[in-house]
């Protein structure tokens, strides 16, 4: 069974730009939830979404947004970028079940704005 | 605070036990999780206990978690140079799928 798959693996943008991640959830999962991981704030939930709805959301100013496919695929997109931005972006899925699930994490994807 | 807190190094020689300590602050979180992250890689799931049990062991790794104190540790026996990498314990809150992570614990392991 294949694991959650993200790309691109590394990217790198200019501030201003925007920029849209991917994430494909194991087979059969259906919730994907998104994180952002840096050396000074450590890892924070960005947003979860479950049957194309967005179910939880952390605090993130509203640059940063999302969405799931019917195929349970998610993407994140995060416009006008701030160098505070850089971060490995973590995705997760879990089957989709309300709560105290296990999470499987990708292995991010490296964003990098100059 | 909304702080999960763990100490930011580890160094033990292999074969050795690791015992990695994590404080969560949320009473009613119901499941405690341990991953481990290494270089350039995701978070990889290790082991998570419910809230009403005491310990639980699953081959090397064993984790204990204390309720009254909001205590929570891994341990992980007979530790080898493939057990180097960042551990994260992480705390649900409120039933929801986010969860609240610490610092992570930097593992070294010494041959």
């Amino acid at each position: 069974k294949a694991g959650v798959t993200q790309t691109p693996r590394y990217l790198i943008k200019t501030r201003g730009q925007q920029v849209t991640l991917s994430c494909s959830p194991i087979s059969g999962h259906r919730s994907v939830s998104w994180y952002q991981q840096t050396p000074g704030q450590g890892l924070q939930f960005l947003f979860e979404y479950f049957s194309e709805t967005q179910r939880n959301k952390g605090n993130f100013p509203g640059r940063f947004s999302g969405r799931q496919f019917s195929n349970s695929r998610s993407e994140m997109n995060v416009s006008t970028l701030e160098l505070g931005d850089s971060a490995l972006y973590l995705c997760a899925s879990s089957l989709g079940g309300q709560g105290n699930e296990k999470l499987f994490f990708g292995s991010g994807t490296q964003l990098s704005v100059l | 605070g909304e702080d999960v807190e763990q100490s930011l190094f580890l160094s033990v020689r292999e074969g050795d036990s690791s015992v990695i300590n994590c404080t969560y602050t949320d009473s009613s979180s119901t499941y405690l999780y341990w991953y481990k992250q290494e270089p350039g890689a995701g978070l990889q799931l290790l082991t998570y206990i419910f809230s009403n049990m005491d310990m639980k062991q699953d081959q090397r790794l064993t984790v204990l978690l204390n309720k009254k104190d909001k205590h929570l540790s891994l341990r992980i026996a007979d530790t080898q140079t493939g057990d180097s990498a960042i551990y994260f314990c992480a705390e649900s809150r409120m039933g929801a799928n986010n969860l609240f992570f610490g610092t992570g614990t930097r593992l070294t392991v010494i041959p």
